[in-house]
């Protein structure tokens, strides 16, 4: 059992350009996440869905766009990366939805905009 | 919203001695307090959690304890080791139809040899 995949490892994008983020989890939780960590800030909630086929915001989620078409996969897409984009991104799954549950998180996505 | 700060920013400890990072949290309503430490090059992992019906809670050198009236929880590690060394994060479930989890900024811990 692989948990929760993040793909790439990490990226160089030029500002403007459109990026997708994959997520993959095949422990069949129910609810995925999109944080981005950065320094003295922690861990920001961009994105959640609860359950396939719906999503909701997060604390962040200007310039960023989610969809969960189906239990495993959530991308994290980025329509025109501007440089205050460049993170660490993680994804996260838990089996309840909204509430006292273990978080799983990847690996996560060094992402870096010029 | 809810608002979670997290202190000290940076922590050094010597091997064997005790490690304490605190939180406070801003709505009285969030009943649920995770900690999840994250090392080098990895994502955080659950390491202990308590709810707002109990305030102590240990699992073997780890402890958390939870005080509603002033709103702080805080971790503890007892007998540190190098492989303590890590960031640590503390989070709150604030309760209702919304809920998420709110981050606090995260303490680095280094346990010295």
């Amino acid at each position: 059992i692989a948990g929760i995949t993040q793909a790439p490892t990490s990226q160089i994008l030029a500002a403007g350009r459109r990026m997708t983020l994959r997520c993959t989890q095949d422990m069949r939780h129910n609810a995925m996440y999109w944080y981005r960590q950065d320094l003295g800030l922690g861990l920001r909630l961009i994105h959640y869905s609860n359950t396939a086929g719906t999503t909701g915001k997060g604390e962040v989620p200007d310039g960023y766009s989610v969809s969960r078409a189906n239990t495993d996969d959530f991308p994290l897409t980025l329509a025109s990366a501007v440089p205050s984009q460049t993170s660490v991104y993680f994804c996260a799954s838990s089996v309840l939805a909204g509430g006292p549950d273990t978080q799983y998180f990847g690996p996560g996505t060094r992402l870096t905009v010029l | 919203g809810e608002n979670v700060e997290q202190h000290p920013s940076t922590l050094s400890v010597q091997e064997g001695d005790s490690a304490v990072i605190k939180c406070t949290y801003s709505d009285s309503a969030s009943n649920y307090f995770p900690w999840y430490k994250q090392e080098l090059g990895k994502g955080p992992q659950l390491i202990i959690d308590i709810r707002s019906n109990v305030g102590e809670k240990k699992d073997q050198r780890i402890a958390v304890t939870l005080n509603k009236t002033a709103k702080h929880f805080s971790l503890h590690i007892t007998e540190t080791q190098p492989e303590d060394s890590a960031v640590y994060f503390c989070a709150a479930l604030l309760s209702g139809s919304a809920r998420q989890l709110t981050f606090g900024s995260g303490t680095q811990l280094t346990v010295l040899p």
